[in-house]
């Protein structure tokens, strides 16, 4: 398996344009989470999904922030318009039946800069 | 609510001396707890795992934890440092009596630099 897969690995945007992230999960997991990681905050869990419902979107930032995920093997995270203060890692990470124990697979991450 | 305290930010270390990276968590009942490691500019990676059982729990790349319920303590160890152990360490905790969510505890990291 090729683990989660997230892309763009970095990003470079001006204040005030959309930006995209996208996660393919690893084929089987039933849920997928977006983690954003700064300096400052450390990691944050933006929203989680399972079966592709979102169930927790709390840590959620702002409604400059939004995820989809249409089907079982693709999520987007989408901000818009972006600042500068959005700029960190974003994570996403998919596991299976972690009611029962699994833990979690993380992607390598998407480096955004929002100048 | 469940939480998870690493109380060092940094830990230093000299190659071929023993590690201890620290964790306690709080939770209302019994808690899966997990290990994750990230090395520079890569996602986190699973280490090991507690969930039930023995409690030494032995992971990847010679690392090892023990769960201590009365301490509420999930430290994670190694006999002997390399250089290539320096990396940020997360522990993690989910409380497996909420049903509400899926989502775990993530602890705020411990640097770990092993000095050659």
């Amino acid at each position: 398996d090729a683990g989660v897969i997230q892309s763009p690995r970095h990003e470079v945007t001006e204040m005030g344009q959309e930006v995209t992230l996208r996660c393919k999960p690893i084929s089987g997991h039933n849920s997928l989470f977006w983690y954003r990681q700064t300096m400052m905050r450390g990691l944050e869990l933006l929203i989680y999904f399972n079966n592709n419902v979102p169930i927790d979107d709390s840590g959620m930032p702002e409604d400059r922030f939004s995820a989809k995920m249409p089907n079982a093997s693709f999520s987007t995270l989408k901000i818009q318009p972006s600042e500068p203060r959005d700029s960190a890692v974003y994570f996403c990470a998919s596991s299976l039946d972690v009611g029962r124990g699994g833990g979690y697979t993380f992607g390598s991450g998407t480096r955004l800069t929002v100048v | 609510a469940q939480s998870v305290a690493q109380p060092e930010d940094q830990v230093n270390v000299a190659e071929g001396n023993p590690l201890t990276v620290k964790c306690t968590y709080s939770v209302s009942g019994n808690p899966y707890l997990f290990w994750y490691v990230q090395y520079p500019n890569r996602g986190l990676q699973f280490l090991l795992k507690y969930i039930t059982g023995d409690n030494l729990v032995k992971g990847s790349y010679g690392f090892e934890a023990e769960f201590n319920k009365s301490q509420t303590s999930f430290h994670l160890k190694k006999p002997s440092a390399l250089v290539s152990d320096s990396a940020l360490y997360f522990c993690a905790v989910r409380d497996i009596r909420r049903n509400y969510g899926q989502n775990f505890v993530f602890g705020p990291g411990t640097r770990l630099s092993v000095l050659p």
